[in-house]
């Protein structure tokens, strides 16, 4: 049974449209986040989310919303997509602020 | 804010060597240090972490050192293996809700 799971795991679209990545967890954990990861495997994050409300963010563009149903369900919608948008984004969950991660698969987006 | 340098960005070693990845960070407030192992098409997998009350731990082959004077942590990885090749991040927290990762040592295990 997966921990972090994310899906889709490729999405490949064109430039100017709107797409959205989804990410459950089932750990139990309170705290969830996006991750970037660029070409050269740089993480940086974009959010971070503790008991449904927003914590970080990380001056993302603000073509980027995420949105938290409920602790164990943290998706992120991104409108106009831009080239430079195609990374890997990577979910992750973690039990506290200071406890490691546990990172789902990631989701490839390739903008075209 | 904090800044994370990890090094080497490559490392190719021969099996059954060692190896070691070295960061620094910036914020002595830090507290937190974790290592991940990133796997090609995988996300990043916890291996090791160490608190700032602890200067060593250690599993099985890997371990981590912490000097938190200096502000550096270095990942230790003996008896390598093939399966060791990977992309391994270091990590630091400030105890808030973010954690800052280095820019990542592809690690390439020749048998």
């Amino acid at each position: 049974d997966t921990a972090v799971s994310q899906t889709p795991k490729y999405l490949v679209t064109q430039m100017g449209n709107d797409k959205s990545i989804k990410c459950e967890q089932n750990l139990g954990h309170d705290t969830m986040y996006w991750y970037k990861q660029d070409s050269k495997k740089f993480l940086k994050i974009m959010f971070s989310y503790n008991n449904k409300e927003l914590i970080i963010n990380e001056t993302v563009p603000n073509r980027f919303s995420p949105k938290s149903p409920d602790k164990a369900h943290l998706n992120l919608h991104i409108n106009s997509l831009e080239l430079g948008d195609s990374a890997v984004y990577f979910c992750a969950s973690s039990s506290a602020q200071d406890y490691g991660y546990t990172f789902g698969s990631g989701t490839r987006l390739t903008v075209v | 804010g904090e800044n994370v340098e990890q090094h080497p960005s490559t490392l190719s070693v021969q099996e059954g060597d060692s190896a070691v990845i070295k960061c620094t960070y910036s914020d002595s407030a830090s507290n937190y240090f974790p290592w991940y192992k990133q796997e090609l098409g995988k996300g990043p997998q916890l291996i090791i972490d160490i608190r700032s009350n602890v200067g060593e731990k250690k599993d099985q082959r890997i371990a981590v050192t912490l000097n938190k004077t200096a502000k550096h942590f270095s990942l230790h990885i003996t008896e390598t293996q093939p399966e060791d090749s990977a992309v391994y991040f270091c990590a630091v927290n400030t105890g808030g809700f973010k954690t800052i990762f280095g820019a990542g040592t592809r690690l390439f295990v020749k048998a």
